[in-house]
């Protein structure tokens, strides 16, 4: 049990485009959704919760209007990266928090993301 | 405020015993997980402590003292494939995981 997933497991594209990355929980409802960045040889980095069907909650530094998250569902959230930059280029990865498990975050597999 | 501290790295004899310590400090606390991150992938949940004690699973045990905010996790008969980054991380009053930068064990024959 408690199974995310995450598509796509990798993606490049070019400069200026957007990008969107699902997470979905395959056997359990996820009533939280995060999102974390993380950098070759550094901690991950949370950049937002989201709760179903309200507003993601952005971390400090994180600008929503480039990093734009969608929680539509108990199983769905999406990140898309707009019109994204190189710098942008990391490793993200969701984790997502059921209700029958209310402390434990399971992760998905991580998107890798290199913008040319 | 709450800040949170594990070794940078540590090693390790494969079949030896290895002890991974992650201390923390912070008001509000609602419970201690280990994470075991390969590189170049996604974390994967150890254990979650919310009580004191020792918590057994196989050949990793979680250990957590609330009162001394220290936790550690035992790791037994060390195999090659346990070479990895270990992530502590506790939960606030929030209920938002404040992550450790992660201790990489690295297992040698």
């Amino acid at each position: 049990g408690a199974v995310v997933s995450q598509h796509p497991s990798w993606v490049i594209c070019k400069s200026g485009t957007s990008v969107k990355i699902e997470c979905r929980s395959l056997d359990f409802q996820a009533t939280t959704m995060f999102w974390y960045r993380q950098f070759p040889k550094q901690s991950l980095m949370l950049m937002a919760t989201s709760n179903e069907g309200s507003k993601a909650t952005y971390e400090q530094g994180v600008e929503k209007d480039k990093f734009l998250i969608n929680h539509a569902s108990l199983t769905l959230s999406t990140l898309t990266v707009t019109s994204a930059h190189p710098e942008d280029s990391s490793f993200y990865i969701c984790s997502a928090r059921g209700l029958d498990s209310q402390e434990t975050q399971y992760f998905g597999p991580g998107t890798r993301l290199l913008v040319l | 405020g709450q800040n949170i501290d594990q070794p940078t790295e540590m090693t390790a004899t494969e079949g030896a015993i290895v002890q991974i310590n992650c201390t923390y400090q912070t008001s509000g606390f609602n419970g201690l997980f280990w994470y075991q991150q390969h590189a170049g992938e996604a974390p994967t949940f150890l254990s979650y402590n919310v009580l004191d004690g020792l918590e057994e699973k196989g050949r990793f045990s979680s250990f957590l003292s609330r009162s001394k905010g220290y936790s550690y996790l035992l790791l037994k008969e060390l195999q090659m494939k346990d070479s990895a980054s270990y992530l502590c991380a506790f939960m606030d009053s929030n209920y938002q995981l404040i992550w450790g930068a992660g201790t990489k064990l690295i297992i040698k024959p």
